[in-house]
């Protein structure tokens, strides 16, 4: 059975840092990995999407990494901006064909300005 | 571009009411289309997907069902709303074939009194 981890459950940094999100899964046969951000109150904005071929995916600020192996996925912000303030979910398909997801707990990041 | 519209935002009702929660997709065919819940402090749980018309896939045995009238509509209904009922719903979307990127709507907050 598929696990989902994401430590920390809150982090808070100041502004201009750089951060690293964690997302660990138990189950490494995976086909991809999706990372997305939630606003409070709000649904979920999908930010990269790793195959599990590829090993990173870059979207501006942030860069996702995939280590199927070590069943492990790292979400890095850069210069972090008080903006970027939400919950990050990970996320992973399982079942056969029609991609339902299996969510993290998420981590609920606070950049202090 | 595609867009996914949900509504209503926000939805109060009583207990023992019925409930009618609508999800439409512009600017694709013949998506995937899925309702998950995620209740305070719980993670997202999938409780329904489409991979077309009339086809409807649960996840989760509870008070709600699903229907697919159209393409690219779904909506999420209950005969009679349970207190256990209240909670954020949020539809995604996602093309056709297995693994591929979700996108998410804005969510319903729904409350039952």
């Amino acid at each position: 059975k598929q696990e989902v981890t994401q430590i920390p459950a809150a982090l808070s940094v100041p502004e201009g840092e750089n951060l690293v999100l964690n997302c660990s899964f138990t189950d490494s046969a995976i086909y991809n990995l999706q990372w997305f951000r939630q606003d409070p109150g709000k649904g979920l904005t999908s930010l990269l999407l790793i195959q599990s071929s590829q090993r990173e995916q870059t979207s501006g600020r942030l860069n996702a990494s995939l280590d199927k192996s070590s069943g492990r996925s790292t979400l890095y912000i850069a210069a972090s901006q008080p903006g970027d303030s939400a919950t990050y979910l990970c996320a992973v398909p399982i079942g056969a064909g029609a991609n339902n997801l299996f969510f993290g707990t998420g981590t609920r990041l606070t950049v202090i300005p | 571009s595609q867009t996914i519209h949900q509504w209503p935002a926000t939805l109060v009702q009583p207990v023992g009411s019925p409930l009618s929660l609508e999800c439409t997709v512009e600017g694709t065919s013949n998506p995937n289309l899925y309702w998950y819940r995620q209740a305070a402090g719980r993670g997202l749980q999938l409780l329904f997907y489409s991979v077309g018309i009339g086809q409807i896939s649960s996840e989760v045995p509870q008070n709600l069902s699903a229907s697919r009238p159209q393409d690219r509509q779904f909506i999420l209904s209950s005969k009679k709303l349970l207190l256990s009922d209240s909670s954020f719903y949020l539809c995604a979307w996602s093309d056709q074939g297995a693994y591929t990127e979700a996108f998410f709507g804005q969510g319903t907050r729904l409350t039952v009194v």
